[in-house]
């Protein structure tokens, strides 16, 4: 099984901040990498697809980077709606999540 | 506009049995590979299955241990979960998810899950 690890699992900012989360795989991936948004009582929300492409209708302050084993997400100037939690998942063989990363408001 | 609308969960007792289905709309429902991803309250995300465009092959999460069975009816444009002799730590929301992509699919819609609450 391929594991996935993010950090740090809590994360403070303010708005306007630039923010990283890290991802990383227990064996390589390539760039089969996948970023979720999800706000409480809602289901997620696709953000990053193969490690850096960013979906239709998310914001460009929304970044993705990375190959292999390790990966980041990049927020650059936090936005109200962006606190929430973050989830990495990887697709190179069968699916697993990381365990997510909570950002709050500090 | 894509739309996923989960439904049959409710609380079981533990060894029972629970049906989900997942009704599709706003999209070619038997173009995409479809999946069931659930989150334990307070939890992370976890894959379950997911199953092909035309139904021929499905894959699980090793440890459902034939438990769940994943299966789909593209012409009602729907998506079924089976669950068998469900535990405590089944209970979870329950999500289906459209699958993208070429040699490698992501999940890039979402329902807004079904609540499975296994407790005596």
């Amino acid at each position: 099984d391929i594991q996935m690890t993010q950090s740090p699992s809590t994360l403070s900012a303010s708005v306007g901040d630039s923010v990283t989360i890290t991802c990383r795989a227990s064996q390589n991936i390539n760039d089969w990498l996948a970023w979720y948004q999800q706000k409480p009582g809602k289901a997620p929300k696709l953000l990053i697809y193969k490690a850096s492409s960013v979906e239709s209708g998310v914001p460009s302050r929304f970044s993705g980077s990375g190959s292999g084993t390790e990966f980041t997400l990049t927020i650059s100037s936090l936005q109200p709606d962006d606190f929430a939690t973050y989830y990495c998942q990887q697709y190179e063989f069968y699916y697993t999540f990381g365990q997510g990363t909570k950002l709050e408001i500090k | 506009e894509v739309q996923l609308a989960e439904s049959g969960g409710g609380l079981v007792q533990p060894g029972g049995s629970l049906r989900l289905s997942c009704a599709a709309s706003g999209f070619t429902f038997s173009g995409y590979w479809m999946s069931w991803v659930r989150q334990a309250p307070g939890k992370g995300l976890e894959w379950l299955a997911n199953v092909k465009q035309d139904g021929s092959k499905q894959y699980y999460l090793e440890s459902l241990k034939g438990r769940f069975t994943i299966s789909r009816d593209n012409a009602r444009k729907s998506l079924y979960l089976q669950m068998n002799s469900l535990r405590a730590e089944d209970t979870a929301i329950y999500y289906c998810a459209r699958g993208v992509g070429v040699k490698s699919i992501y999940f890039d819609s979402w329902g807004q899950g079904s609540l499975v609450t296994v407790s005596s």
